[in-house]
């Protein structure tokens, strides 16, 4: 079956432009996770969502990241006024429940994201 | 969140086992022990999880300690598609305490 997908699949942007990052979960979960990586490091959480409303947003660096998921499906993370910081592989997840143990998050490959 | 230490890189010779250790010593008792691993250019994707019982699946072992301090994931027979970072992540149960917490993980390489 379809994985989840996130669109674009790289997105090269000028420094102070706004972006938008979708994520397409797979159909029928009702968790989504947003994590970013930086080279050489491991995936840095973001923000939870269960289903519309963000359950956990503490890893959301400032008030520049939002995201929203109005259907409890697709989610799309907003970025104002990108800094070359910025730059960095956006990942999305999804999971069949959130609190269960036995819900494995389902990862996209994610999108890169570069600020010039 | 509970921390987990892992080496930073191991090497494994192809179709042999590979132990790949993970210390977790300030572990609560409603703490899950997930792994994951992340291949080149692509998303992490899950392994196995266990809570004190040894776990097996189709991709790996899980052994957790008696005390659970320490786990142990198990690759029975590696292959270079099992070149990867392997993360060991602490998951709780609890409503707003159930996001994983990435480290660094291991840097896998497997010797042809």
């Amino acid at each position: 079956g379809a994985g989840v997908s996130q669109t674009p699949s790289n997105k090269v942007t000028e420094k102070g432009k706004y972006v938008e990052l979708r994520c397409d979960p797979i159909s029928g979960h009702t968790a989504l996770y947003w994590y970013r990586q930086s080279l050489g490091q491991g995936p840095e959480f973001l923000i939870y969502f269960q289903g519309t409303g963000a359950a956990d947003d503490s890893g959301l660096p400032n008030d520049r990241f939002f995201a929203v998921r109005p259907e409890g499906s697709v989610s799309t993370l907003k970025i104002q006024r990108t800094e070359r910081g910025d730059s960095a592989v956006y990942l999305c997840a999804s999971s069949l429940w959130g609190i269960s143990e036995n819900s494995p998050l389902h990862f996209g490959n994610g999108t890169r994201l570069t600020v010039t | 969140d509970a921390k987990t230490t892992q080496p930073n890189s191991m090497e494994s010779n192809e179709e042999e086992p590979v132990h790949l250790p993970c210390n977790h010593s300030t572990i609560s008792g409603t703490d899950y022990i997930h792994w994951y691993r992340q291949l080149p250019s692509q998303g992490p994707e899950y392994v196995i999880h266990g809570l004190t019982s040894n776990v097996n699946n189709r991709m790996a072992s899980l052994a957790i300690a008696e005390d659970r301090k320490s786990s142990t994931l198990i690759l029975h027979r590696a292959t270079l598609r099992d070149a990867a970072v392997y993360y060991c992540i602490l998951r709780g149960t609890n409503f707003g305490n159930e996001k994983l917490t990435f480290g660094t993980g291991t840097r896998l390489t497997i010797i042809p």
